[in-house]
Formats: structure tokens, sequence, C-alpha cells
């Protein structure tokens, strides 16, 4: 399967500790995204990296969230000092080149924070 | 501020009966709008894509339609397989993100 993959797939952790996701794109998409979804929303944008570039980043995003996607392969996401309302699932998507704007999702990061 | 808003929030459809979910939109712009499908704990999977008023798509028992201010994914005569969170999201000029709604929750019963 050649599809957007995620790990974990879950993380419980403690509040105030660190936690990291790693997303694998599908092979040569050059876009990549991360978004989080609570229950009973939709997903919500958090940053993009065209290749190894972050090109935008949600207003929503405090300074304790950090993405890096160094060889514009694959990406984390850190957590730092991590709180309750961080509890989410954390989902990756990537999309094939500049003039398609389908994105196709991995099955996601579920965090939650005790 | 691009927007988007589904309705209604939960569908439920006995077996064969078809219906219609609605995703209106305001866009500064819109470069697309997309249909998923979610299943409870997995990821968001995309079904279509439309990018001009009248557009149409279809993909077995859905039926996409997209008008400008507006779009609908039509299910003709349902299966409890279709049952899953059905999610609207539109692109538009000024970003290259995508703007979700809520979704649809449908639950088809046999």
């Amino acid at each position: 399967d050649t599809g957007v993959s995620q790990n974990p797939r879950h993380k419980i952790t403690k509040r105030g500790q660190n936690v990291t996701f790693r997303c694998d794109p599908i092979s040569e998409h050059n876009r990549l995204y991360w978004y989080r979804q609570t229950l009973g929303q939709g997903p919500e944008f958090l940053t993009y990296f065209q290749n190894e570039a972050q090109l935008e980043k949600s207003r929503l995003l405090s300074d304790r969230f950090s993405a890096e996607r160094p060889k514009g392969s694959f990406s984390t996401l850190e957590i730092q000092r991590t709180e309750q309302g961080d509890s989410a699932m954390y989902l990756c998507a990537s999309s094939p080149k500049v003039s398609s704007y389908e994105q196709y999702f991995g099955p996601g990061t579920r965090l939650t924070v005790t | 501020e691009d927007q988007v808003t589904q309705s209604p929030e939960a569908l439920r459809l006995q077996e064969g009966e078809s219906s219609s979910l609605n995703c209106s939109y305001t866009v500064s712009g819109l470069r697309g709008l997309f249909w998923y499908r979610q299943d409870p704990g997995k990821g968001p999977e995309f079904l279509f894509t439309l990018y001009s008023a009248g557009e149409e798509k279809e993909k077995e028992r859905l039926k996409a339609t997209l008008t400008k201010k507006e779009s609908f994914l039509h299910i003709t005569a349902p299966k409890p397989e279709d049952s899953a969170t059905y999610l609207c999201a539109v692109v538009s000029y000024n970003t290259d993100k995508l703007i979700f709604g809520t979704g649809t929750r449908l639950q088809v019963f046999p």
C-alpha cells in the first residue's frame, strides 16, 4: 500500500510532556499538510509544506507546536508541554502537484493528554 | 472569511431511501470543492473534486453537484455500508489549505 502513513496511531501522554508524530506522504507528493480534528468537528488546518519549505501556519498554532520536513519527504509534528486541550486526532495529508488541490489523508494519530 | 456549512448534522435513512446532503460555502474565489468520507477513527477518504458551477461527478451510488453557493451530495438507494460522516471542504484563491465543514453523519439501516 502506498498511501499516507502516520506513526504512532495512538499516543497517551501526561500533561507537560513533549510528543512527536511522524507522517510519510505518498511517494513523490511534494505538498504535505497537517490538520487537527476534535470529536464532532471537521479537520482544522495547522500547517503545510511544499517540499521542505513551510509555506503557511495557522494563527491558531501556538508556539508549543513545531513541524519540520527536512528533506522534503517525511514530516514530524512536535508538541511541547502538552495540555489537555491538545487531545485530538492529528491528521496528515499529501497532495501530488502544485496545480492539484486534492489532498489524500493518512489514518491519523490519536493523542490523549491525561 | 472562508466558511463551509453542512446540513443536516445527522441523517438516518432506510436502506434504499435516497436523499441529499447539503454544503453551503462562502469563499473569496473558489479553487475547488471537495467531498470526503470519514469512518470512525479513520482519516478522511477522498471522494470528489468539483471546480466550477454546473459540474457533476458520480461514483457508484454517490453524485456530487456544484452551484455558485452550494454543493449537494446525492445518495441513491443507499446501503448500510454507506454509513459514515461525509465532509465537505473548499480551497480558495487566498490559500492552499482545505476549509472543512463539520460534516453530516449518515446512518443507513437495513
